[in-house]
């Protein structure tokens, strides 16, 4: 079974760090790109951006770069997202997710498939 | 950024109608957009993709239409299960982008 699971909720304060991880199994981790989304509470989805774990090629929203990071190490089929300082408006739950890219007559396709669960963050004083 | 405009942001059905959610793109995206269903405290579902490729596993009474920068998911015979959230996605080019979001409530 393709799965990703991500690492558990988080509470933390602002100004500080913080790392979260989203590990594939089921399939070549490094043949697809992960792309990770924010949910606000009681918002909608927002894409912050995707990363190759073959040769971490990473593509930011530009509202999200220099905000977070995104990396992955494809020896352990892992990709993370991680701030180096958080504010409390980080506060949202956070989703990784496969993107698969198939090959038609006109060019190529995608779609998102699976999702992590999610993580939830909270930032806090 | 190519902005993905979601109509409408809330709908009210019942068992068996059938409904429409529109996502316009603000340029053209050929046919680079999927739909994502997402239900209370659970991550979202693809549920088609390439605009009208229904994923497997999901049901024939969702279905996808359009091209260009105007497009449509369609739910028949709405069931129970059906009731959550909605997005449109593009995947044109990057910054990808999430429509607003359609709640669809009985």
């Amino acid at each position: 079974e393709v799965q990703l699971v991500q690492s558990g909720a988080e509470v933390k304060k602002p100004g500080e760090s913080l790392k979260i991880s989203c590990k594939g199994s089921g399939y070549s981790f490094g043949s697809y790109w992960i792309g990770w989304a924010r949910q606000m509470p009681g918002k909608g989805l927002e894409w912050m951006g995707i990363i190759s774990p073959d040769d971490s090629d990473t593509r930011y929203n530009p509202s999200f770069r220099g905000q977070v990071t995104i990396s992955a190490d494809k020896s352990i089929n892992t990709a993370y997202l991680q701030w180096s300082s958080l504010r409390a408006s980080d506060t949202a739950i956070y989703y990784c997710a496969r993107r698969v890219t198939y090959y038609v007559s006109t060019g190529s396709k995608n779609y998102f498939d699976p999702w992590g669960q999610g993580t939830l963050v909270t930032v806090s004083s | 950024a190519i902005q993905m405009t979601q109509s409408p942001s809330s709908l009210s059905a019942s068992v068996g109608d059938r409904v429409t959610i529109s996502c316009r793109a603000s340029e053209g995206i050929r046919n680079d957009l999927g739909w994502y269903q997402q239900k209370p405290g659970k991550a979202p579902k693809l549920l088609i993709y390439a605009v009208s490729s229904l994923q497997s596993g999901v049901p024939s009474r969702f279905s996808g239409s359009g091209s260009g920068t105007d497009f449509t998911l369609t739910i028949n015979s709405l069931q129970p299960e059906d009731f959550a959230t909605y997005y449109c996605l593009q995947d044109y080019n990057f910054p990808y982008t999430f429509g607003q979001g359609t709640k669809l409530e009985i």
